[in-house]
């Protein structure tokens, strides 16, 4: 069974640093992908990254980039220069790249970010 | 502009009563879900549909029931039968069995009163 495990209940970061939130996973099969989403206070959850198993670079897009350590099942999701807006939750999910696409879900890191 | 569309927003709900929620999507995908959130939780799967006229339960489809008589159309009913439904619904899409990208709605807020 996939398992995605989000240690980090809250975070807090002063506007224009960066802030790495951590993820680690776990699954038997050698194929999957690797999301981060944001989720504001309104509800609606917006995709940021993702990262494939057989990815040889980590993803980047924009202010947001995913450290994928494969060897220790890790997927940190890292933001550059925090903006206010950054304040939301967030979510690391997995899904396998064979069959359909079931997404499982960590428990999310709430970030907030300080002027 | 292409999308999700959930309605209603707020949803309240006597107790024993069935309610639909909608999801549209104009993003031509094959493939839809719903997933229940509960505060301080992450997502999990209720059903999800690879195809028109198809669909499978997820992790936790007791008490609901779905249709996807449309390509576009995903409805999801929460039954008399589902002893705690007050949560957050997302619906999502995605393009098929092996696009790595899976768009939400954005989402309804069901209550029991």
């Amino acid at each position: 069974a996939q398992k995605i495990t989000q240690t980090q209940p809250g975070m807090f970061v002063q506007e224009k640093e960066a802030v790495t939130l951590d993820c680690t996973y776990d699954t038997s099969d050698p194929s999957y992908g690797l999301f981060w989403y944001k989720q504001p206070s309104s509800g609606e959850m917006i995709f940021l990254i993702y990262q494939g198993s057989y990815d040889q670079q980590n993803a980047t897009e924009g202010r947001y980039s995913l450290n994928f350590q494969k060897a220790r099942k890790s997927a940190n999701l890292v933001i550059s220069a925090s903006q206010l807006g950054d304040s939301a939750m967030y979510f690391c999910a997995m899904s396998l790249t064979t069959g359909f696409q079931k997404l499982v879900f960590g428990t999310g890191t709430r970030l907030l970010v300080s002027p | 502009d292409g999308g999700i569309t959930q309605s209603p927003k707020y949803l309240f709900r006597k107790e024993g009563q069935n309610v639909t929620l909608s999801c549209e999507q104009n993003l031509n995908h094959d493939a839809m879900y719903w997933y229940r959130q509960d505060p301080g939780q992450g997502l999990r799967l209720i059903y999800y549909s690879q195809i028109v006229n198809d669909f499978q339960k997820g992790d936790i489809a007791e008490g609901y029931s779905v249709s996807r008589e449309k390509k576009e159309s995903f409805p999801l009913t929460v039954t008399s039968a589902q002893k705690n439904p007050t949560a957050f619904y997302l619906c999502a899409s995605t393009g098929g069995l092996t696009g790595n990208t899976i768009y939400f709605g954005e989402g309804s807020w069901l209550t029991v009163v």
